[in-house]
């Protein structure tokens, strides 16, 4: 049980365009889900939480226009890079909580985003 | 702000060794939890272990074990008869049950040798 996807799992795309990427819980009901950034050989930097029904709220220094955020669903969350930029090109990875903060996150297998 | 220091970048060790990767986290909070996180060539992220910051006794679940030292803000792991399949990235990581957040270490490579 407990097992959260990504779609996709990578993607390539020019750079102005935007992308989609999904997280879905697929044997539970996520209250809250986390988005996260992974530059290579660096560690996770967390990018916003997203609550089911509610705006997220981002991490300073993240681009709410550029990196939207849609939880519109319990097994379901969306990232949306608008207009990306090489810059952006990293790997994306959720994670999903069914409860409050002592609940074990699961994390997605990551999206790997390459802008060119 | 809450840290978490992981001083090791990377480490060898042979197979069926036991190995201790060291944290070590700053925080004024008193409610947290700490966690190992192991992230394999795959990059799928898996929860090794937990601790709860109020609990004394040590978390174990199989090979791998933790020493909590909450006064010296110390977390390390400890693998015990290592496998190849332990070698991957290791996280470690805090989460105050007030800001809800994980925060995580810059990790440590693990290569376990055949």
């Amino acid at each position: 049980g407990a097992v959260v996807s990504q779609h996709p799992s990578w993607v390539i795309c020019k750079s102005g365009t935007s992308v989609k990427i999904e997280c879905r819980s697929l044997d539970f009901q996520a209250t809250t889900m986390f988005w996260y950034r992974q530059f290579p050989k660096q560690s996770l930097m967390l990018m916003a939480t997203s609550n089911e029904g509610s705006k997220a709220t981002y991490e300073q220094g993240v681009e709410k226009d550029k990196f939207l955020i849609n939880h519109a669903s319990l097994t379901l969350s969306t990232l949306t890079v608008t207009s990306a930029h090489p810059e952006d090109s990293s790997f994306y990875i959720c994670s999903a909580r069914v409860g409050s903060g002592w609940e074990t996150q699961y994390f997605g297998p990551g999206t790997r985003l390459l802008v060119l | 702000a809450q840290t978490v220091t992981q001083s090791q970048p990377e480490m060898s060790v042979q197979e069926a060794e036991t190995v201790t990767l060291s944290c070590t986290y700053d925080t004024s909070e008193s409610n947290y939890y700490l966690f190992w996180y192991k992230q394999p060539p795959s990059r799928q992220m898996i929860l090794v272990i937990r601790q709860e910051a109020y609990k004394q006794q040590n978390a174990t679940e199989n090979r791998f074990s933790v020493n909590f030292q909450k006064a010296a803000k110390s977390f390390s792991l400890k693998i015990s008869d290592s496998q190849l399949g332990d070698t991957a990235m290791y996280f470690c990581a805090f989460m105050s049950v007030r800001d809800d957040k994980i925060i995580f270490g810059k990790g440590t490579r693990l290569h376990i040798l055949p």
